[in-house]
């Protein structure tokens, strides 16, 4: 099956200052999205980039599809930006539309 | 709308006994999503539902697992005998599917199952 790895796994950051998350995927994706889990463990959706990019506030997300990786930019940090972030791809739809794989994670703190 | 809804949010049983996890999607939501958190395995997805019908239950991991989605509003995972291996976090996602503008999933509070 596909393989998702993110990385760095752990990431500390003082509040404030930028990061980037990378998530390389090894097989062509209909379907990227981000994700993050707060420490009380809600699931949110951040983005759904398939390709392109996007910006939301102080998060702004890239897919380059045709190189396989995706990025997570988060700037100015704060500490509610404390938790997991996933990165998760649908392969194709032959295998199942909407089936996404999960990666394994960025666990990001960020201290005051 | 209240987002996706999950019963109960904690669950403590003993090794042997039935389990059963319920989950009320996003009304209007095509897809529901079941799926299982831990350490080892990070997130899984076990199962999911187009139209109330199961498309895919590949991940649902042994016979003791079983799912059902009588209405478009209700969805229950059960798990009958439950072993101490099953203690996750279970999840239940729903999504607009096709008729959404952005194909995304929306995540339930979850149900953090500890079986003794």
């Amino acid at each position: 099956g596909i393989q998702v790895e993110q990385s760095p796994p752990d990431l500390i950051l003082q509040e404030g200052a930028n990061s980037t998350l990378r998530c390389n995927f090894s097989d062509s994706v209909n379907n990227l999205q981000w994700f993050h889990q707060n420490p009380w463990g809600q699931l949110i959706n951040l983005f759904y980039i398939p390709s392109g990019t996007k910006q939301n506030g102080r998060l702004s997300a890239t897919t380059v599809a045709t190189e396989r990786y995706s990025l997570l930019y988060i700037s100015s940090s704060q500490t509610t930006d404390s938790g997991v972030y996933f990165c998760a791809v649908e392969r194709d739809r032959d295998t199942g539309f909407q089936k996404l794989v999960f990666g394994t994670g960025t666990r990001l703190l960020v201290s005051p | 709308d209240a987002g996706v809804i999950q019963s109960p949010r904690h669950e403590v049983t003993e090794m042997g006994q039935e389990v059963t996890l319920r989950c009320k999607p996003i009304s209007g939501h095509d897809y529901l999503f079941w799926y299982r958190q831990t350490m080892m395995r990070g997130l899984e997805l076990l199962i999911y539902f187009n139209n109330n019908v199961p498309i895919d239950d590949s991940g649902m991991p042994e016979d003791r697992f079983s799912a059902k989605m009588p209405n478009a509003s209700f969805s229950t995972l059960k798990i009958q005998p439950s072993e101490p291996r099953d203690s996750a976090v279970y999840f239940c996602a729903s999504s607009p599917g096709l008729r959404g503008v952005q194909i995304t999933q929306y995540f339930g509070p979850g149900t953090r199952l500890t079986v003794l």
